[in-house]
């Protein structure tokens, strides 16, 4: 079965400095993986996923997330935090095969400090 | 907003008693997924249909059940509630595909929050 571990429950970064949330996976397979953010009140936004191809991926507001096949992750990353990126970031990975049910993480909250 | 509408956004209920959530995907999806979320087990996939038949079962407890209608909205029914149904359910949808695997991502709406007393 597949299964995703975020090992930090809280990561602070101040305005402006790199933003760094760490995701680690395991799968049967070559994964397919997806970032999402939550904020308060609100549903999950899609951010990125890594379908194949080029190892890092870019996508909405300034995020962009590494595929280490190797290390088994899926860091999301974002050069110059924002105190709007202040939200629960969910990091979830399915197999190629099979159903598309997606297994997530538990979640790391992100506290942008002005 | 991803296109994905839920109702009712919020919903308060007594033990023992049934409720019905309700989801219409985004306009062209075909599947539909449901998820639960609560601070214990986090985010957690209960079933998925596509163009409605059902295509997948995860963790949902057979007191749970869900529906997908030839409109493609779905309906997700809990029922005999207990205080540990209490968590934030969401649909999500996705084009799908008449095969069983995609690379179709998943849009989520904005959930409904159960609170069961």
């Amino acid at each position: 079965a597949q299964s995703v571990a975020q090992p930090e429950d809280q990561v602070n970064v101040a305005e402006g400095n790199p933003l760094t949330v760490k995701c680690t996976y395991s799968v049967s397979g070559n994964p397919y993986l997806f970032w999402y953010v939550q904020y308060p009140n609100r549903g999950l936004q899609f951010l990125l996923k890594y379908i194949t191809g080029d190892n890092l991926v870019k996508g909405s507001y300034g995020f962009e997330a590494e595929f280490n096949k190797s290390q088994t992750s899926f860091h999301l990353k974002k050069p110059s935090a924002l105190v709007s990126d202040s939200a629960l970031y969910f990091c979830a990975v399915r197999p190629p095969y099979g159903n598309n049910r997606l297994a997530f993480g538990k979640g790391n909250q992100v506290v942008v400090i002005p | 907003d991803s296109g994905v509408t839920q109702t009712p956004k919020h919903l308060i209920t007594a033990t023992g008693q049934r409720v019905t959530l309700r989801c219409s995907p985004r306009s062209g999806d075909l599947s539909v997924y449901w998820y639960q979320q609560s601070l214990d087990q986090g985010l957690q996939f209960l079933i998925q249909y596509y163009n409605g038949e059902e295509r997948a079962k995860g963790n949902i407890l057979e007191r749970f059940s869900a529906q997908q209608f030839p409109d493609l909205h779905s309906e997700l029914n809990l029922s005999s509630l207990e205080l540990g149904d209490s968590a934030l359910y969401f649909c999500a949808s996705s084009p799908g595909m008449d095969r069983i695997t995609t690379t179709d991502t998943q849009y989520f709406g904005p959930g409904t929050r159960l609170t069961v007393l």
